[in-house]
């Protein structure tokens, strides 16, 4: 079964400065990687997505992501938050032959002044 | 395009009672899904519909009942809720594997 770990509940980050939120997923074959984001009271938005090719993914918001298959993570970066970055963000994957998607518990991210 | 709606946008149950939670999208899409959001649990998936005409059960579907009306349009019931349903629900439909989402319905089971 898939299944999907962001490790970090909340991050702070100072505005300006880089950022990386962790994804880790369990799934038996090559998955399809997702990273959605949360703002407060609202739906969530796709951020960006990795089904195949180019391991180095480019989304909205000037926020990339990276397929590393020995490691099972699809991490999420962007070099420089700004404070409208503030939102929880979530991992997910789904499966190639379905279209159900497993998410992560999501990560909070704060940014300070 | 709206994308996905949700109504209500709020709601407030007293144990015992029912109600359904509408979701309807306008992009054309065939698979549709429910999802509750819990602190700390992420979402998790109630029921989906593949097309129109059938349904699934997800994760935790114990509790609720859906209906896919049409191609547009699918809706989650609860027939008798508990305190242990307030949570925040979302619709989503996907097209080539990607899911968006409505805004969610906030309810709380008093």
């Amino acid at each position: 079964a898939q299944s999907v770990t962001q490790p970090d509940i909340h991050i702070t980050v100072s505005e300006g400065a880089s950022l990386e939120l962790r994804c880790n997923y369990s799934y038996g074959a090559t998955p399809y990687l997702f990273w959605y984001v949360q703002s407060p009271g609202q739906g969530l938005q796709l951020l960006l997505k990795y089904f195949s090719g180019d391991t180095l993914v480019q989304g909205i918001k000037g926020f990339e992501a990276e397929f590393k298959r020995s490691q099972s993570s699809f991490n999420l970066r962007k070099p420089s938050v700004h404070w409208s970055d503030a939102a929880e963000y979530f991992c997910a994957v789904g499966a190639q032959s379905f279209q159900k998607l497993v998410f992560g518990t999501g990560t909070r991210l704060l940014v300070s002044p | 395009n709206a994308g996905v709606t949700q109504t209500p946008k709020f709601q407030v149950l007293k144990t015992g009672q029912s109600m359904t939670l509408q979701c309807a999208q306008d992009m054309n899409h065939n698979s549709m899904y429910w999802y509750r959001q819990d602190p700390g649990m992420g979402l998790r998936l109630i029921y989906y519909s593949a097309s129109e005409g059938t349904t699934d059960k997800g994760e935790v579907p114990n509790g609720y009942n859906v209906s896919r009306l049409n191609k547009r349009e699918f809706s989650l019931r609860l027939e008798s809720a508990a305190p242990s349903q307030t949570s925040v629900y979302f619709c989503a439909s996907s097209l080539e594997n990607i899911q968006y989402f409505g805004a969610g319905t906030r309810l709380s089971v008093l």
